[in-house]
């Protein structure tokens, strides 16, 4: 059955760096998201991606924060300098009518 | 934007027993999907139910979509049922869902 997969599943970065977080998509899927999850809270919302560009983006999804599809299989999530809020598991979703969500990346940013 | 609430929040259960979640949301949707998050923290997919009722083994879930809630049954539960389970709804099939807090289950044996 396919799946979404994302690497790495855990990342451990400094206060200040830059990190790029991966996600394969399931191969037919159009729409791409990006969640994330701070320990103990619900999942929100981050970015919708859709055609290239993005459709939507949440509050949270701010300068900071990049997304890009770099070939037909890749889609990426980039945080230019983390903070320590950042810490957080970040899911990748891609679907059509029902989203399909990765493992989770776990960023700890110290 | 849409408000989920779920409830129970917390539910410990005896191996064997079964149980009813609820997921009440303050618009319309056209989706609505139930997770499951397992002790790793991955989200697994349980049911894409915007309306009706679906069964899975010991799952099912219903969604009354003019009465803006949706239920999700547990059967016989099991030690590996443990974890939390998500409501997730979105306006549009394409639209991003948006989660509702959360039931934390505890099968004890």
């Amino acid at each position: 059955e396919p799946e979404v997969t994302q690497t790495p599943s855990h990342q451990v970065t400094q206060m200040g760096q830059e990190v790029i977080l991966r996600c394969v998509p399931i191969s037919n899927h159009l729409y791409f998201y990006w969640y994330r999850q701070i320990l103990g809270q619900k999942v929100e919302f981050l970015v919708s991606f859709y055609n290239n560009e993005i459709s939507e983006k949440s509050e949270i999804f701010d300068d900071q924060f990049s997304v890009e599809r770099p070939d037909g299989s890749n889609f990426t999530l980039k945080i230019r300098s983390t903070k320590l809020e950042d810490s957080a598991m970040y899911f990748c979703a891609s679907g059509g009518h029902e989203q399909y969500f990765g493992p989770g990346t776990r960023l700890t940013v110290t | 934007g849409i408000q989920v609430e779920q409830s129970p929040p917390d539910l410990i259960l005896q191996e064997g027993a079964n149980s009813t979640l609820r997921c009440n949301f303050s618009d319309s949707v056209n989706n609505l999907q139930w997770f499951h998050q397992n002790p790793w923290g991955q989200l697994i997919n349980l049911f894409y139910i915007p309306s009706g009722t679906k069964q899975n083994g010991r799952l099912s879930a219903t969604t009354v979509a003019t009465e803006r809630y949706s239920l999700l049954y547990i059967s016989s539960s099991q030690t590996t049922d443990s974890g939390v389970y998500f409501c997730a709804v979105g306006k549009t099939s394409y639209d991003k869902v948006i989660f509702g807090p959360g039931t934390s289950l505890s099968v004890i044996p």
